[in-house]
């Protein structure tokens, strides 16, 4: 099983949808979680943290379910602008130097 | 505000020659990293680096040299290119003072393309 699982979709919702996406981690341990957005051809760019309680980011939400280890990503109103790939990243078993370990990614397409 | 560079963008080489890829980073962040992206395989760690002159194997070392002299500079070094190697690669850094030293920030990548 790989330590970050992702669903690579793609994912295809007309504008002003609501999407939603979830990543799996293996280490029950890990306690750092991130959303990272990548365009296509460019790099992963941090689009959010995600705290125990979940945390809002204007039309982004984060969750954190510790207890199916899993993590969530949710897009209100989703605009054009939103079609890319994000990537769920988590800090890997008994890692050190703050090394994090990548899902592969779930596409997101946005069709007018 | 230059943040995190990587030099050469893009980079045609042919199999066997030695390659040399810079990351180049304005922050003093301590940490530093070196990841190669290819479809079906996500972001795959190659080498990482606490503070200069510390340096640790990832995921997929093999065939990759890093350095480490300075602390905002971190080259890969590919000693033998192969085809395999054929990639986009990318450096990233955090700051192990931050409120989370987990937090990475990704240079623009270099697109290493070996024949």
């Amino acid at each position: 099983r790989k330590e970050v699982e992702q669903d690579p979709g793609p994912f295809n919702v007309p504008e002003g949808a609501t999407v939603a996406f979830n990543c799996t981690y293996s280490n029950s341990a890990s306690q750092s979680f991130f959303w990272y957005r990548q365009d296509c051809r460019k790099e992963p760019k941090l689009l959010m943290s995600v705290y125990s309680s979940g945390n809002e980011d204007g039309r982004f939400t984060a969750q954190l379910n510790r207890a199916s280890q899993y993590i969530s990503l949710l897009i209100r109103d989703s605009k054009l602008s939103d079609s890319a790939t994000y990537l769920c990243a988590v800090n890997g078993a008994y890692s050190s130097a703050s090394k994090i370990i990548f899902g592969s990614g779930t596409r997101l397409s946005i069709r007018p | 505000d230059a943040g995190i560079t990587q030099s050469p963008r893009y980079k045609i080489t042919e199999t066997g020659r030695q390659v040399t890829l810079m990351c180049h980073q304005t922050w003093s962040h301590s940490y530093m990293f070196w990841y190669r992206q290819d479809l079906g395989h996500g972001l795959r760690l190659i080498y990482y680096s606490a503070a200069a002159d510390i340096t640790d194997k990832g995921e997929v070392p093999d065939g990759y040299v890093v350095s480490r002299s300075k602390t905002e500079n971190f080259p890969l070094t590919l000693e033998s290119a192969t085809r395999s190697q054929t990639s986009v690669y990318f450096c990233a850094s955090s700051d192990r003072t931050s409120g989370n030293p987990y937090e990475q920030y990704f240079g623009p990548g270099t697109r290493l393309t070996v024949t």
